[in-house]
């Protein structure tokens, strides 16, 4: 029973426009959300994180959207571009618990 | 500077053979991890360990065998290798239990059991 989906396998964008990937969780409990960036034969590598007392938190080009209420997340990536092309992790968890890992979301930034 | 290293990052071997996968991280952290990724590509939880002493066990079976020497370092042991290991596990790494919640990846290690 999965807890956190990534619903979208795959995602292609044009150079320049808005990324926008989604991510959908069921456990109340979760109260600090991350989004990792993985390249092929890398580790997953830490991105930016949002904790449950707010809704958006902003890192230069990447923008973390949380909506407590609807139990979603979002990233936001604008502008894109090509080096942005990797799978991209949601990643939650609560208090002490290990982080429980979205399917992933691959972005293809085409130039 | 390798933040979190792991070894080997490929290992081929046949079923029923016993190998071992080694991590070690240089961040000072207190709290490690070994996640395995599956074909589904899903990031699954395995083992926790917090300064030395085992945390959580995800329900895995006893053929896989974290040991901790020490902070620095938890390596998997995994014994008459089936078919259905064969993933990339990963290690990681976190600077306590609770607080400070980004986790940092080894680069992967690539097991195919044939």
């Amino acid at each position: 029973d999965q807890q956190v989906k990534q619903n979208s396998p795959s995602l292609s964008v044009q150079e320049g426009r808005i990324s926008i990937l989604n991510c959908d969780y069921t456990n109340s409990m979760f109260d600090y959300f991350l989004w990792y960036k993985k390249y092929p034969a890398e580790g997953p590598t830490f991105l930016i994180s949002i904790s449950s007392i707010k809704d958006k938190n902003e890192d230069g080009r990447f923008t973390v959207f949380l909506n407590k209420s609807a139990k979603h997340l979002s990233l936001h990536i604008v502008p894109s571009q090509p080096g942005d092309s990797a799978v991209y992790f949601c990643a939650l968890n609560s208090g002490n618990t290990p982080l429980v890992f979205g399917k992933g979301t691959r972005l293809s930034v085409i130039a | 500077d390798t933040a979190v290293s792991q070894t080997p990052k490929y290992l081929v071997t046949q079923m029923g053979n016993d190998k071992s996968i080694k991590c070690e991280q240089n961040l000072g952290h207190d709290t490690m991890y070994w996640y395995k990724q599956d074909s589904k590509k899903f990031l699954k939880i395995m083992f926790s360990y917090n300064n030395k002493e085992l945390i959580i066990n995800e329900t895995v079976p006893n053929r896989f065998s974290p040991k901790s020497p020490d902070k620095a370092h938890l390596n998997l042991h995994i014994n008459s290798l089936e078919l259905g290991d064969s993933a990339v596990y990963f290690c990681a790494s976190r600077r306590s239990q609770t607080g400070d919640n980004e986790q940092f990846f080894g680069p992967g290690t690539r097991l195919t059991v044939l």
